[in-house]
């Protein structure tokens, strides 16, 4: 059970959009930054989204990322083959038996 | 380059010990907050262990607290993980990676960036 929730899957089609929800609580998202990772397959996990919205250079402005209070999103417009993938928010959590970071469960993303 | 080179992985029996290592290149590594992140096959990340720039702070997730000792030696520019008490639910991919965020007296960040190649624990008898 991982401490932020995401949905386990997403889908769309060649040119749509799509939206990633990334829920937590008080002690991580609501008073940290979100950070977002995309995993092609058998390969490393890359930045994709860092302190909630910011793109890294090399990073397609078709990604986008937002939080409101504990939840956050990542958005990909314009779908392309080349977005399925694995995909994970993290932040921050000040949890009172340890402090670390929390990662969400990750969400398939298959373009259909 | 910002590269960073995991190595130490491999199959080790359950109850016995393995050190990670991570050689950072391209960037000044003693001012950078370091992670060890992890995955299980067809799981998802799990986040290990941080330790602070200078090595003051540390901290450990749950499932490793008191079995694993996250290290630095910031003259050979070499971040470690050693890894007692083995279980077979140790069993994963292990990355490490620089906080791209800064540091304070309480908390780094989830900014992982770059991550390592990641290198292979196999617990089994």
């Amino acid at each position: 059970q991982s401490v932020l929730t995401q949905p386990p899957s997403a889908s769309g089609t060649p040119g749509q959009r799509v939206t990633i929800s990334c829920s937590g609580s008080s002690s991580n998202i609501g008073s940290h930054y979100v950070y977002w990772y995309q995993q092609l397959p058998g390969t490393a996990p890359k930045l994709l989204i860092y302190r909630n919205n910011q793109r890294p250079s090399g990073v397609p402005d078709r990604f986008s990322g937002s939080k409101s209070g504990t939840s956050a999103s990542l958005a990909i417009s314009g779908l392309r083959s080349e977005d399925e993938a694995d995909y994970y928010c993290a932040a921050w959590d000040d949890n009172l038996s340890g402090p670390g970071v929390v990662f969400g469960g990750g969400t398939k993303l298959t373009v259909l | 380059q910002v590269q960073l080179v995991e190595s130490g992985g491999g199959v080790v029996q359950p109850g016995r010990s393995l050190r990670l290592s991570c050689a950072a290149s391209g960037f000044t590594f003693s001012t950078y907050g370091m992670h060890w992140v992890r995955q299980a096959p067809g799981k998802g990340l799990e986040w290990v262990a941080v330790i602070w720039y200078d090595g003051t702070n540390k901290y450990y997730a749950d499932s490793v607290k008191g079995r694993f000792t996250i290290s630095r030696d910031n003259s050979k520019n070499t971040l470690y993980l050693q890894m007692n008490s083995l279980r077979a639910e140790d069993t994963a991919v292990y990355y490490c990676a620089r906080d791209g965020g800064y540091c304070t007296s309480t908390s780094c960040s989830g900014w992982f960036d770059p991550w390592g190649q990641g290198t292979l624990v196999t617990v089994s008898s």
